[in-house]
């Protein structure tokens, strides 16, 4: 599959607390790209984190990159009930972009 | 950022009928667009890469005479289903890349329903 695997499959956390996913790839890659979709919803882009950079912030988002291990992580700290979504981490090899499986995260109140 | 049209946000027909999607770039021109297929509770998965004045690059398993994508000018890429069945219900989402490709913008989707 030209799919990355994403880790957990699904995640149930309590408002407060901060909330990783985790995404493996393939192939070598230009960028990668996190995204959140609600429920039924379009895609709203998080963060973009380019080959060459190991770290990046964004608020409550911390990025980081291995290229090395062809891993990424994202994480959301002082979760909130709103971060409550599928997250799903994107791949750019050459322009298309290829997701990963999806994390779903629930933040209870 | 960059804003990203896609109609209708859904859609509903009946077996054997033709729908089609439309994904505009309104503020920037896109040489490059990408229509998604996304199956409930699954991730998205790519189905073609379509480039202005030329021919769609279809993903393998996808049937191209099923699924015609025509990108006739650089705001606007369609995607047409023929000859629908209830098995091609799903959310079809477009992406569109600027010149440099730095960052590709997602229209808001399109749930389309064959009954």
């Amino acid at each position: 599959s030209q799919q990355g695997e994403e880790d957990p499959q699904a995640l149930s956390i309590q408002e407060g607390e901060n909330a990783t996913m985790n995404c493996s790839y393939k192939t070598s890659i230009n960028n990668l790209q996190w995204y959140r979709q609600n429920s039924g919803r379009g895609l709203v882009h998080l963060i973009l984190i380019r080959s060459n950079e190991r770290e990046k912030h964004s608020g409550r988002l911390r990025v980081t990159l291995d290229t090395s291990k062809k891993s990424s992580s994202l994480l959301i700290t002082a979760s909130r009930a709103a971060d409550t979504a599928s997250y799903f981490c994107a791949t750019d090899a050459g322009g298309k972009l290829i997701f990963g499986q999806g994390t779903t995260l629930q933040v209870k109140p | 950022g960059a804003v990203v049209s896609q109609h209708p946000s859904w859609v509903i027909c009946k077996s054997g009928t033709s729908v089609k999607i439309e994904c505009r770039s309104l503020d920037f021109q896109a040489t490059t667009m990408f229509w998604y297929r996304q199956f409930p509770k699954q991730s998205l998965m790519l189905m073609a890469t379509s480039n202005e004045g030329s021919k769609a690059t279809y993903e393998q398993g996808v049937e191209k005479d099923k699924f015609l994508i025509n990108h006739a000018s650089l705001t606007l890429s369609t995607l047409t289903v023929t000859s629908a069945h209830p098995e091609d219900s799903s959310f079809y989402i477009c992406s569109a890349a600027d010149r440099l490709n730095t960052e590709a913008f997602f229209g808001q989707g399109t749930r389309l329903t064959v009954v």
